[in-house]
């Protein structure tokens, strides 16, 4: 049974700091994986998708790798702002076109 | 703005009363997905649909919960005799294949239900 954990649960950085988010899966036999932003009360908006063949997917200040091999995926945040203060989520996808199965989360927050 | 929406956003219900949930996905997207997310938690997968067929289902879905997505086109969520532990946000997502991008699933903002 896939598993998806993110470690930390909760992150709170000075504004300016390059951070790094970790998300961990057990089975590496994934189709892709995508990172989320959840702001409190809402949806969720997509952040990266790294399809299983990639390395790395890059989005502005964002940037996401995969290592299939070893089960994990980072999200990396550069000069980081209060605006970027939210939950972020990764799931993975088994399938073409199946469901996602997600982390719980980290939860940041950037302080001015 | 096209994207996934869903109503309502917030419903408050009593324990025992049957409530419906809808979601309009992006137009051209062919799949749509339901989950539950309870605080502090990521969303569990509920159920999917490609075009008006139920491919999948949870085994989170119980027999008070049933899902349709007639003509292919939006989807509701019915929830019968419901219970506080169904208490949660409901998102509804959509995707469109593509197998050259990848299927980004896009999620609506939610419908959050509230059983007394």
């Amino acid at each position: 049974k896939q598993e998806v954990t993110q470690i930390p649960a909760a992150l709170s950085v000075p504004e300016g700091e390059n951070l790094v988010l970790n998300c961990s899966f057990t089975d590496s036999a994934i189709y892709n994986l995508q990172w989320f932003r959840q702001d409190p009360g809402k949806g969720l908006t997509s952040l990266l998708l790294i399809q299983s063949s990639q390395r790395e997917q890059t989005s502005g200040r964002l940037n996401a790798s995969l290592d299939k091999s070893s089960g994990r995926s980072t999200l990396y945040i550069a000069a980081s702002q209060p605006g970027d203060s939210a939950t972020y989520l990764c799931a993975v996808n088994l399938l073409r076109g199946g469901k996602l199965i997600f982390g719980q989360g980290t939860e940041l927050s950037v302080k001015p | 703005d096209t994207g996934v929406s869903q109503n309502p956003r917030h419903k408050i219900t009593k324990r025992g009363q049957n409530v419906t949930f809808r979601c309009d996905p992006i137009s051209e997207h062919n799949r749509l997905y339901w989950y539950r997310q309870t605080l502090g938690q990521g969303p569990e997968f509920l159920t999917y649909f490609q075009n008006e067929a139920q491919l999948e289902k949870s085994r989170l879905l119980s027999d008070r919960f049933s899902a349709e997505r007639p003509k292919g086109s939006f989807s509701t969520l019915e929830i019968q005799r419901t219970e506080q532990g169904d208490s949660a946000m409901y998102l509804c997502a959509s995707s469109l294949e593509d197998r050259v991008r990848g299927e980004t699933q896009y999620f609506g903002p939610g419908t959050r239900l509230l059983v007394l």
